[in-house]
């Protein structure tokens, strides 16, 4: 029962480009979407969230878009690096902070930028 | 930069034995949680804890689990008997009142043999 997808297992974009990683719910509760970055052999990392009541939040180069009609988040880096390489998690939850339930992750993403 | 710390980095372990991970989240943090990643699978949820009980748990966290916050710093996870397929990367994470951000610490390799 896969409720978050990431259908895409892996990215190769060139450095400078713009790199957009899609992400797919199911369960129309979720409302609070994040998106993490893991190297090998380290924990994930939080880069960017956006709650439902949102359709776009920015933060220097990472943008991420939620269409919740569609129940499609999207995480774009503008302009991509060799150190953005890495696997990239999309995550959903229930609730936020106090009343937040457990996270939700999609599978993973992994994403190579080439110089 | 606060960063949630997770002892040992890697366990190797017969079936059968108990093994404690022990994660020490972030100073002000108020919820704490443990996940895992079996190799080449998806982060799982294990349970999610507060105010000194459980608030949640999945289905993988079963009788064999236990969490318990000691000394009010670290945060343990307990398997009283390993399976084989208990071998998976378990992360902590703790997130504060305000945000729904979890910060992960780098993860316990658990090796069941």
């Amino acid at each position: 029962d896969q409720q978050v997808k990431q259908n895409s297992p892996s990215l190769s974009v060139q450095e400078g480009r713009i790199s957009i990683l899609n992400c797919d719910y199911t369960n129309s509760m979720f409302d609070y979407f994040l998106w993490y970055k893991k190297y090998p052999a380290e924990g994930p990392t939080f880069l960017i969230s956006i709650s439902s009541i949102k359709d776009k939040n920015e933060d220097g180069r990472f943008t991420v878009f939620l269409n919740k009609s569609a129940k499609h988040l999207s995480l774009h880096i503008v302009p991509s690096q060799p150190g953005d390489s890495a696997v990239y998690f999309c995550a959903a939850s229930v609730g936020y902070g106090g009343s937040q339930g457990n996270l939700i992750f999609g599978k993973g993403t992994k994403l190579s930028v080439k110089p | 930069e606060p960063e949630v710390t997770q002892t040992p980095s890697h366990q190797v372990t017969q079936m059968g034995q108990e093994v404690i991970l022990r994660c020490v989240p972030i100073s002000n943090h108020l919820y704490f949680y443990w996940y895992r990643q079996i190799l080449g699978q998806k982060v799982e949820f294990l349970v999610s804890f507060y105010n000194n009980e459980i608030s949640e748990k999945s289905e993988i966290f079963d009788d064999q689990f236990s969490v318990e916050r000691p000394d009010g710093s670290n945060f343990t996870l307990k398997i009283r008997s390993t399976k084989l397929e208990d071998s998976a990367m378990y992360f902590c994470a703790s997130s504060d009142y305000n945000t729904g951000e979890l910060f992960f610490g780098e993860g316990s390799r658990l090796t069941v043999l």
